[in-house]
């Protein structure tokens, strides 16, 4: 059964870069009709797609994000990364890495992982 | 569009029948999926493609969708269903994954 486990720091300085991995077990990263993606969701308010990626390192970023966004793959340790740069208060949130769906009319999450608290503060 | 609209807040009685609603442009032409979020807890998928269930998902949760509307039926609410729930789909561009803004659902 697919798993999927995020990690990072959970405290990051304002103005610097915020860096999680979502290693994912129970399966193979490199799986034609899926993508990997990041989703987060600040305390007490909804959630917010961050992007994807598939196996081949193609992506799709919410533009909301601009390019602060960096979302990698490392198939040699079955992982996907998310780099979020110049964080300021408003990039506090519980930060999800899940398995993303998508072709053609169709799109879903499913597993997520559990999530992890990132803070930003000085 | 770059929306999904859902109403913020909606009860229900115990053993009652509810239904929880998302509008959006886009999802004319794409499939809606919907999440429910326990607090503390990771968003499950309870319906996708419209209208169908993972497994271990009780068939008490149905999905449809009439035209920019989809909805998550709930037929017989029970007390361990109250969450929020968020619907899920694309923009009209197709590219992007949209969230609604959630709906909290009481179960009185």
């Amino acid at each position: 059964q697919l798993q999927l486990q995020e990690s990072g720091p959970g405290l990051v300085r304002p103005s610097e870069t915020l860096s999680l991995t979502c290693t994912v077990s129970g399966g193979s990263i490199r799986t034609s009709d899926y993508y990997w993606a990041w989703i987060r969701q600040p305390p007490g308010k909804g959630l917010e797609w961050i992007g994807s990626i598939n196996y081949s390192g193609n992506t799709y970023n919410n533009p909301s994000l601009k390019t602060r966004v960096t979302i990698a793959v490392d198939t040699s340790k079955n992982q996907f990364s998310l780099k979020l740069s110049s964080v300021t208060g408003a990039d506090t949130a519980v930060y999800f890495c899940a398995y993303h769906y998508r072709n053609y009319e169709n799109s879903w999450l499913d597993p997520w992982g559990q999530g992890t608290l990132v803070t930003v503060s000085s | 569009s770059s929306e999904l609209t859902q109403d913020p807040a909606v009860s229900v009685a115990l053993g009652q029948t509810v239904r929880i609603t998302c509008q959006g442009d886009s999802l004319r032409a794409y499939y809606a999926s919907w999440y429910q979020q326990k607090p503390g807890q990771a968003p499950l998928l309870v319906i996708y493609g419209d209208n169908n269930r993972p497994s271990g998902i009780p068939d008490r949760f149905s999905g449809a969708t009439s035209g920019s509307t989809a909805s998550l039926t709930i037929t017989g609410a029970q007390a361990e269903d109250e969450a929020d729930y968020y619907c899920n789909s694309r923009d009209s561009s197709g590219n992007l994954l949209l969230f609604g803004g959630g709906t909290k659902l009481t179960v009185l």
